[in-house]
């Protein structure tokens, strides 16, 4: 069975300062690992994935995430966040069906 | 213009209806997905489809139905509706298993 869990349902954080979101996952074959996006009153769009090769994967927006074997993890951070990153983040991962997260909420402040 | 669209966006039904959400996408991906977004629970998967009339359960398909009688819709039905299943539902789309899905906007149901 996989399973992924994102440790923070709600992030605040004050514009220009950077910001990681935590997520672990568990599975007992490869997967691939994901980051998703929702805006209000939007679909989710995709951030950044980690297929394979170099465990630095780059998104768009300035986003990054490292991918973590050994910790099974998989962390998104910016190092430095702007009014408009306040969404609502999903890790995702995939050995055949996508399986998400429960999501945090990123709020930016002035 | 190319993309993956839903409707209704917005519906309210009583206990008991028969209601239908419609999914159309514009890409012949062969991948087609039924996600339900609920507060505390993120996404949850209701049925998918890897190709027309082939369709598999998720993590959630207990009264709901689907079907993909042509690649690009994939409708969910819910056959005798309930409160528990006023959500938000989202249907997506991907060329293949890598998990790249592209999402639709979004279809918000409220069950009385």
């Amino acid at each position: 069975a996989q399973s992924v869990t994102q440790l923070d349902s709600q992030v605040p954080v004050f514009e220009e300062a950077p910001v990681e979101l935590r997520c672990n996952y568990s599975s007992s074959v490869s997967v691939y690992l994901f980051w998703y996006v929702q805006y209000p009153n939007q679909g989710l769009q995709l951030l950044l994935k980690y297929l394979s090769g170099s465990t630095l994967v780059k998104g768009i927006n300035g986003f990054e995430a490292e991918f973590n074997k050994s910790q099974t993890s998989f962390h998104l951070r910016k190092p430095s966040v702007h009014i408009s990153d306040t969404a609502e983040y999903f890790c995702a991962i995939t050995g055949g069906k996508l399986i998400f997260g429960q999501g945090t909420e990123l709020s930016v402040k002035p | 213009d190319a993309g993956i669209t839903q409707s209704p966006r917005y519906k309210i039904t009583e206990t008991g209806r028969q209601v239908t959400l419609m999914c159309h996408q514009t890409w012949s991906h062969s991948y087609m997905f039924w996600y339900r977004q609920d507060l505390g629970h993120g996404l949850r998967l209701i049925y998918y489809s890897a190709a027309a009339d082939i369709t598999d359960k998720g993590e959630v398909p207990d009264g709901y139905v689907v079907s993909r009688s042509k690649t690009e819709n994939f409708p969910l039905t819910l056959e005798s509706a309930t409160r528990s299943q006023t959500s938000v539902y989202f249907c997506a789309s991907s060329e293949g298993t890598t998990g790249e899905l592209f999402f639709g906007e979004g279809s918000r149901l409220t069950v009385l």
